[in-house]
């Protein structure tokens, strides 16, 4: 079956470690992305990524980054200079052009 | 900047309809709307666009005025599934297609 996995679906980190997050789609996707989102808000944009080897800030990347090395993959390292990291991680990806974006399941980190 | 989405929250009875707003200060290449149950990912209702092309699920209802730049999201005959929470995400560039999502709506519909 076709789909996006994020794996592990808890995570658990203390202060000052830097911490990746895997996102894998076999939907031959071109587009990707990862949202972030807090108790009771929306989804807001960390980065995204339209094609292999390129990928652009979102709103929030500040703590943040990416890397897209392969289409299938998009993997998030939360680094030790994210103020809040302990949030509910989603990862997201799209054909192209004006269609729907496809969401994994998430990630909840929790930083202590 | 975040579209702005109202009410913040609604209740209805089983059968009762419901109406959920998306509003934009700036001009709107497309509105996505989404369900989110709690603790899971976000869900694929429909799609917006420029021009008047719709894309989604047959039974979800929706439209978006270019004029004002907002859209609503027509919720008829609820059921209990339909609780949740609705985003609108707000597309203003036709070439990166990115998303910026309302705060949300939660829905309850209660038996």
């Amino acid at each position: 079956d076709g789909g996006i996995t994020q794996s592990p679906k808890y995570l658990f980190r203390k202060e000052g470690q830097n911490v990746t997050l895997s996102c894998e789609q076999n939907l031959n996707h071109d587009a990707m992305y990862w949202y972030r989102q807090d108790p009771g808000q929306g989804l807001r944009l960390i980065y995204y990524s339209q094609i292999v080897n390129d990928f652009q800030k979102g709103d929030i990347a500040e703590g943040y980054s990416v890397s897209r090395e392969k289409k299938e993959s998009f993997p998030l390292t939360v680094t030790s200079a994210q103020k809040n990291p302990t949030a509910f991680y989603l990862c997201a990806s799209r054909v192209g052009g004006d269609y729907e974006q496809y969401f994994g399941p998430g990630t909840r980190l929790t930083v202590t | 900047q975040q579209p702005v989405q109202s009410p913040q929250a609604v209740i209805l009875r089983e059968g009762e309809d419901a109406v959920i707003n998306c509003s934009s200060s700036k001009a709107l290449y497309s509105v996505h709307w989404y369900r989110q149950k709690h603790g899971e990912a976000p869900v694929f209702l429909m799609i917006l666009l420029k021009g008047g092309e719709q894309k989604g699920h047959e039974k979800i209802s929706a439209s978006f005025n270019e004029k004002k730049q907002q859209s609503s999201l027509y919720l008829t005959a609820s059921q209990l599934s339909y609780s949740g929470t609705y985003f609108c995400g707000t597309v203003t560039s036709g070439s990166a297609r990115q998303l910026t999502f309302g705060s949300g709506t939660q829905l309850t519909v209660l038996p």
